[in-house]
């Protein structure tokens, strides 16, 4: 299985801070990665999806960048209704694998 | 847009089947290039994608979990369902049904969660 490692686990920001998140998977996926944000006690919601396309509805304060080994999450100008945990996923290989997740908490 | 439901029940025995079903609604089970999965989060961990399931029946299950795994669909119902066997405490997790675009290969649709708790 591909493992997907996010970095940092968690992180605190202000209100209107430019927030980064980067997921590398142990092998080349091309672009086949997405983002998910899951809010507490919720279940999670896509954001990205090959890498950089932004799902329907998503605010575009959210941008995804990379391919093959490194990719990253931006979240512009971050929003107290950001606060969430974020994870990565593989679309490459066979079966799907998610990253560990990333805390984003607003300070 | 599409809605998706778990159902089943929240208690299992050690040693026992655990039995889930989702219930599609706002669009055919059957339409477009959809996959319908499971996937299961511990308390406080990440994503484990279980399984996938075609409308025409075919499915695909994560090795990890493969030989206790079965899912099925029924199109007539618009419901998909997931059978987990042999339950141990490390089942104790909340499991969400899915809607995997087959195109991107992302979740795009979601139900809200269930939590099974694995206990005698």
């Amino acid at each position: 299985d591909i493992q997907m490692t996010q970095s940092p686990s968690s992180v605190s920001a202000s209100v209107g801070d430019r927030v980064t998140i980067t997921c590398r998977p142990s092998q080349g996926i091309s672009g086949w990665l997405a983002w998910y944000q899951q809010k507490p006690g919720k279940a999670p919601k896509l954001l990205i999806y090959a890498a950089s396309s932004l799902q329907s509805g998503v605010p575009s304060r959210f941008s995804g960048s990379g391919s093959g080994t490194d990719f990253t999450l931006t979240i512009s100008s971050l929003q107290p209704e950001d606060l969430a945990t974020y994870y990565c996923q593989q679309a490459n290989r066979f079966p799907p694998t998610f990253g560990g997740g990333t805390k984003v908490e607003i300070k | 847009q599409v809605q998706l439901q778990e159902s089943g029940p929240g208690l299992v025995k050690p040693s026992q089947t655990l039995s889930l079903t989702c219930t599609v609604s706002g669009g055919s089970i059957s339409s477009g290039n959809y996959y319908w999965s499971w996937i299961r989060q511990p308390a406080g961990k990440g994503l484990e994608w279980i399984g996938r399931i075609y409308p025409s029946g075919s499915t695909d299950y994560n090795p990890s979990l493969k030989s206790r795994v079965t899912i099925s669909v029924d199109t007539s119902k618009n419901q998909f369902s997931l059978k987990l066997s042999s339950v141990t405490a490390a089942d104790t997790v909340v499991y969400y049904c899915a809607r995997l675009d087959h195109s991107s290969g992302t979740f795009d649709a979601w139900g809200q969660g269930t939590l099974v708790t694995v206990s005698s």
